[in-house]
């Protein structure tokens, strides 16, 4: 099973500011590395794909990088609504599918 | 539109059965795959499994392999998660989600169902 480790746990931030997001593989996933934000009380939306590609009708402040086994997510100017649990998926090699523990953006 | 319509909340008693549905509309549903994924209570998410309507071809994950049934109806175009005997450690959030065109990532998502088992 491929282990998924995000870092910070927690990412406090003041808005406007860059957010960098890291996660780490346990062994190379490729670019087959997923993205997600989720806010309290709702599901999990997709940002990101294939490491780098933005999901439909995801801002331009989102990005993602990395291959192999370790990525980065960036959020270039935090607004109000993107506070809130990033997680990241890998996909090259399932079942199972393995998710990162987490990194939650907190208002500074 | 895609949309995945979850059934409602559930409470139930250790050592009784559930099963839990998840309602795909918008799309072919014999098309996609669709999963289960967890977040217990102030927790990350957890994948369970996910199936193939075409052909019901199902995979699990091996923490969840033998604890849970995942299944799909065609002629409702309905997923389902079931237990044959809950534990109060089954206390959790399930969402259904279902693949985009990039296999592998979970682009649609239900609003999830809170379970609770409690005695």
């Amino acid at each position: 099973e491929i282990v998924m480790t995000q870092s910070p746990a927690t990412l406090s931030v003041s808005p406007g500011e860059r957010a960098t997001l890291s996660c780490r593989a346990s062994q190379s996933v490729g670019p087959n590395l997923a993205w997600y934000q989720q806010k309290p009380g709702q599901a999990p939306r997709l940002l990101i794909y294939g490491a780098s590609t933005r999901a439909t009708g995801i801002p331009a402040r989102f990005s993602g990088s990395g291959s192999g086994t370790e990525f980065t997510l960036t959020i270039s100017s935090l607004q109000s609504e993107d506070f809130a649990i990033y997680y990241c998926q890998q996909y090259n090699m399932w079942p199972p599918l393995t998710f990162g523990g987490g990194t939650k953006v907190e208002i500074k | 539109e895609v949309q995945l319509v979850q059934s409602g909340a559930e409470v139930k008693k250790p050592g009784e059965s559930l099963k839990i549905s998840c309602k795909a509309s918008g799309y072919t549903f014999t098309n996609y795959w669709i999963g289960w994924v967890r977040q217990m209570p102030g927790k990350g998410l957890e994948w369970m499994g996910i199936i193939f309507p075409r052909d019901t071809d199902t995979r699990y994950s091996p923490s969840f392999q033998g604890q849970v049934t995942i299944s799909a109806d065609k002629s409702t175009s309905t997923a389902y998660l079931q237990w044959s005997s809950l534990k109060a450690s089954d206390t959790a959030m399930y969402f259904c989600a279902r693949f985009g065109e990039n296999a592998g990532t979970f682009e649609y998502w239900g609003q999830g169902i809170p379970v609770t088992v409690s005695s």
